[in-house]
């Protein structure tokens, strides 16, 4: 598909275990965001690749999150020994090049997210 | 601390009825973006607002950017059931590296 695709879509892990949720941007589009989400909350920055390059981690909770892009296209998101308070929907976004906001550029496009459940 | 506040944070309506939602912050944004996002999706870009007091019509619903660029609303007129979702504002942040999102605005829309 043309769309931004995460997998996958529902995840169910024991507390302690790691986790991996990808994600496939739109070709052709440099910029890559990972967002969590909290039930009836908006988003929460979590992180930010220009192409290969991690611009921004700020938003990560902890060091038990990691998220690389390897190659500039696809995404991992993988955290350690997940705790309960994990549990989210975690939403991935991509843009073509971020120059910042200018009239009707600087759409992000979502995927329909991970939604990661914590026993 | 959210940098961008959206009120109200419930809003539940019948078919045909307007209402305005509101999103609000004590920083200067360059611009703001509105996305909806429903149930098991991703949210999706509505409109992107620039100038301070920029007006945007898109349809039904008319976007407008406060004067002072540190304010939006959003209005929904004659409303459908088809309106219902999360209403989100978004931004950069104070430093223009991150792009934050409103904790948004629940409406729903009975017929």
């Amino acid at each position: 598909g043309a769309g931004v695709s995460q997998s996958p879509r529902y995840k169910v892990a024991k507390r302690g275990q790691d986790v991996a949720l990808r994600c496939d941007p739109i070709s052709g589009h440099v910029s890559l965001f990972w967002y969590q989400q909290a039930l009836g909350q908006g988003p929460e920055f979590l992180t930010y690749f220009q192409n290969e390059a991690q611009l921004d981690k700020s938003g990560l909770p902890s060091d038990r999150f990691f998220a690389e892009r390897p190659e500039g296209s696809v995404s991992t998101l993988k955290i350690q020994r997940t705790q309960q308070e994990d549990s989210a929907v975690y939403l991935c976004a991509s843009s073509l090049p971020w120059q910042g906001l200018r009239s009707d550029t600087g759409e992000l496009f979502f995927g329909e997210g991970s939604r990661l459940t914590v026993l | 601390t959210q940098l961008l506040e959206q009120s109200p944070q419930f809003l539940s309506i019948q078919e045909g009825e307007n209402l305005t939602v509101y999103c609000n912050s004590s920083s200067v944004f360059s611009s703001l973006q509105w996305y909806r996002q429903e149930p098991g999706e991703g949210p999706v870009l509505l409109v992107t607002v620039v100038t301070g007091g920029e007006v945007k019509k898109l349809k039904r619903l008319t976007f407008q950017f406060g004067d002072a660029r540190k304010d939006s609303s959003l209005h929904i007129t004659a409303a459908q059931p088809g309106d219902t979702g999360l209403y989100l504002c978004a931004g950069f942040d104070n430093y223009g590296q991150n792009f934050v999102f409103g904790p948004g605005t629940r409406l729903s829309v009975l017929p």
